[in-house]
């Protein structure tokens, strides 16, 4: 079993739409969260960053965390064009080494 | 902030050469860097775990003889690629932790990725 799951998609929505990207986890010991995106042939860029449980917010993007199910979210509202890209989550237990998903490509369509 | 360089972002070379890849913090200083692989559409692979002024942890696996590491200043770490092989033809992306965000100690910021291509 992977320590990060992550569903390749690809997620296909209409602009406007609201996103729903997951993953689990099964190291317990995990505490940061961060969800990074990345275009193709571009480096990862820190989109979301998390501690333990609970919710996050910065503009249209919320990151949801729940500990107790192992399982962290990232939601899209009003969907763009320009959201279209590689997400991965990733997690750490305080190490510094990050333990990335296989990342969900999405794509908006206009 | 947080801004990671990497150069060359593209490089094409023969099979048997030696291809050295530069990380920089540019507005930042990162004790520590990491250097990754990505393959197409899989994701990032942590190749080696780079601290300055000390040697590099590699991951297993990771032929430290062959992917050498050099963390000499607080902004800089290079990946050297030596006697490259065409297997050796990949994404390579560098990362580097912000000690004074205040963030997270975990944060990584990353660089835009270097495309090997060895012939």
């Amino acid at each position: 079993q992977k320590e990060v799951e992550q569903d390749p998609g690809p997620l296909s929505v209409p602009e406007g739409a609201i996103v729903s990207l997951n993953c689990t986890y099964s190291n317990s010991a995990f505490q940061y969260f961060m969800w990074y995106r990345q275009y193709s042939r571009k480096g990862p860029e820190l989109l979301m960053y998390t501690y333990s449980s609970g919710n996050k917010e910065d503009g249209r993007f919320t990151a949801q965390v729940d500990k107790s199910s192992k399982y962290i979210s990232l939601f899209i509202r009003d969907s763009q064009p320009s959201d279209s890209a590689t997400y991965l989550c990733a997690t750490s237990g305080g190490f510094q080494k990050l333990v990335f998903g296989t990342g969900t490509r999405l794509l908006v369509s206009p | 902030g947080a801004v990671v360089s990497q150069h060359p972002s593209r490089v094409i070379c023969k099979s048997g050469t030696s291809v050295k890849i530069e990380c920089r913090s540019l507005d930042f200083q990162a004790t520590t860097m990491f250097w990754y692989r990505q393959f197409p559409k899989q994701s990032l692979m942590l190749m080696a775990t780079s601290n300055e002024g000390s040697k590099a942890t590699y991951e297993q696996g990771v032929e430290k003889d062959k992917f050498l590491i050099n963390h000499a200043s607080l902004t800089l770490s290079t990946l050297t690629v030596t006697s490259a092989h065409p297997e050796d033809s990949s994404f390579y992306i560098c990362s580097a932790r912000d000690v004074g965000s205040g963030i997270s100690t975990d944060t990584q910021y990353f660089g835009p990725g270097t495309r090997l291509t060895v012939l």
